[in-house]
């Protein structure tokens, strides 16, 4: 593909609410990052993939909060019983593997209200 | 704890203006530093710094990583409207095993390129 696709770009929702959010990376591209990015605020990590697995899923704040890449292509960050703090852009990024230069989506902007 | 820090936070400058951001850093066992500029929501990638001293440019845009004293500088020279953005500079630091490649940032400048 041209370039890192997400979907929705715009998300609101209200508290409670279970979201979905996808991610399409560069064709060919192993690695995919998930970031969160808050008002004024560099982007933080969340989580990695290599392949199919979850290779660090350090960055995620809480159980709410998985995500999966089930043919290492496609990958859907799942949000549970959203709260109004989870509000932010979320950004995902692919590279050819890791180590190597991360190419950003244009995010998905998540309100909860 | 791994940082990233930028200065100045923001910055408004008038077209045909130099400017220098910055940005330091303290990683355990860091691997390289790059700089994305962030327009709307997705950062594009700028450039990647892995060795001391030695500076990249693409057209107006340089930088240049000190890893003796931790820091990078991000150059723009003549600088025009379409310059105005949030840059963002990002470490990847070796983790648990090795890197996963997972990047550390920083809070971004934002600037401003008035006509």
């Amino acid at each position: 593909g041209a370039g890192v696709s997400q979907t929705p770009s715009n998300k609101v929702t209200e508290k409670g609410k279970y979201v979905e959010l996808r991610c399409d990376p560069i064709s060919g591209h192993t690695a995919l990052y998930w970031y969160r990015q808050s008002l004024g605020q560099g982007p933080e990590f969340l989580i990695y993939f290599q392949g199919t697995g979850a290779a660090d899923d350090s960055g995620l704040p809480n159980d709410r909060f998985f995500a999966v890449r089930p043919e290492g292509s496609v990958s859907t960050l799942k949000i549970q019983r959203t709260e109004r703090g989870d509000s932010a852009v979320y950004l995902c990024a692919s590279a050819s593997r890791s180590q190597e230069t991360q190419y950003f989506g244009p995010g998905t902007r998540l309100l909860v209200l | 704890e791994d940082k990233v820090v930028q200065s100045p936070l923001s910055l408004v400058v008038h077209e045909g203006d130099t400017v220098t951001l910055n940005c330091s850093y303290e990683v355990t066992n860091f691997r390289s530093l790059l700089w994305y500029k962030q327009e709307k929501k997705a950062p594009t990638f700028l450039f990647m710094l892995t060795s001391s001293g030695i500076e990249k440019k693409s057209g107006r845009l340089s930088s240049i990583l000190d890893k003796k004293e931790l820091f990078s500088i991000l150059n723009i020279t003549a600088t025009q409207t379409g310059d105005s953005a949030i840059y963002l500079c990002a470490v990847e630091a070796s983790g648990y095993g090795g890197s996963q490649g997972n990047l550390i940032f920083g809070k971004g400048t934002k600037l401003s390129v008035k006509p």
